[in-house]
């Protein structure tokens, strides 16, 4: 399969709370990017993190990287209704084409 | 605003006509362009990358005939979806890079064949 796994797939919390969603790859990387959808909408980008990071913040999202595993989980802490929607991993493979293999992709759902 | 702009964010048509979206780079030049498909509730498939200037590379099992590719300025790619069937309905979505580590998505074309 040309895609990563994703787990949960779907997940459903309530407001407040944390959200974290996990994400595995195949190959070699450049770097790892997560992405929200809204339904029927498109993506947008929510952090890069680098090969050779393997920790990073932005706002309310964490991101963490595990290459020798290859893994990364996203954290979302103190949860808001705005926060439902997909998320999305995305590789870019060794050679920094630009080309980016998404994960299967986990539903947040927070409910007020 | 989006620096990549689709067009059009919806179509419906005729089963067996053929269909074209647009992507554009807007304020900057995209030597390389990315066409991926999203069927409902489901991930981004990569269809094809598409080069400036010259055939774009499909990936495995997506049919170049079909989806044809042109990419004939730094700024445009178009996706043409021909003969199109009730199954090639789907969302569409194009990137573009740029620099190294930028991408831009655009905000994707909802295809309906009937």
């Amino acid at each position: 399969s040309q895609q990563g796994e994703e787990d949960p797939q779907a997940l459903s919390i309530q407001e407040g709370e944390n959200a974290t969603m996990n994400c595995s790859y195949k190959t070699s990387i450049n770097n790892l990017q997560w992405y929200r959808q809204n339904s029927g909408r498109g993506l947008v980008h929510l952090i890069l993190i680098r090969s050779n990071e393997r920790e990073k913040h932005s706002g309310r999202l964490r991101v963490t990287l595990d290459t020798s595993k290859k893994s990364s989980s996203l954290l979302i802490t103190a949860s808001r209704a705005a926060d439902t929607a997909s998320y999305f991993c995305a590789t870019d493979a060794t050679g920094n084409t630009g080309k980016l293999i998404f994960g299967q992709g986990t539903t947040l759902q927070v409910k007020p | 605003g989006a620096v990549v702009s689709q067009h059009p964010s919806r179509v419906i048509c005729k089963s067996g006509t053929s269909v074209k979206i647009e992507c554009r780079s807007l304020d900057f030049q995209a030597t390389t362009m990315f066409w991926y498909r999203q069927f409902p509730k489901q991930s981004l498939m990569l269809m094809a990358t598409s080069n400036e200037g010259s055939k774009a590379t499909y990936e495995q099992g997506v049919e170049k005939d079909k989806f044809l590719i042109n990419h004939a300025s730094l700024t445009l790619s178009t996706l043409t979806v021909t003969s199109a069937h009730p199954e090639d309905s789907s969302f569409y979505i194009c990137s573009a890079r740029q620099g190294v580590n930028t991408i831009y998505f655009g905000e994707g074309s909802w295809l309906t064949v009937v």
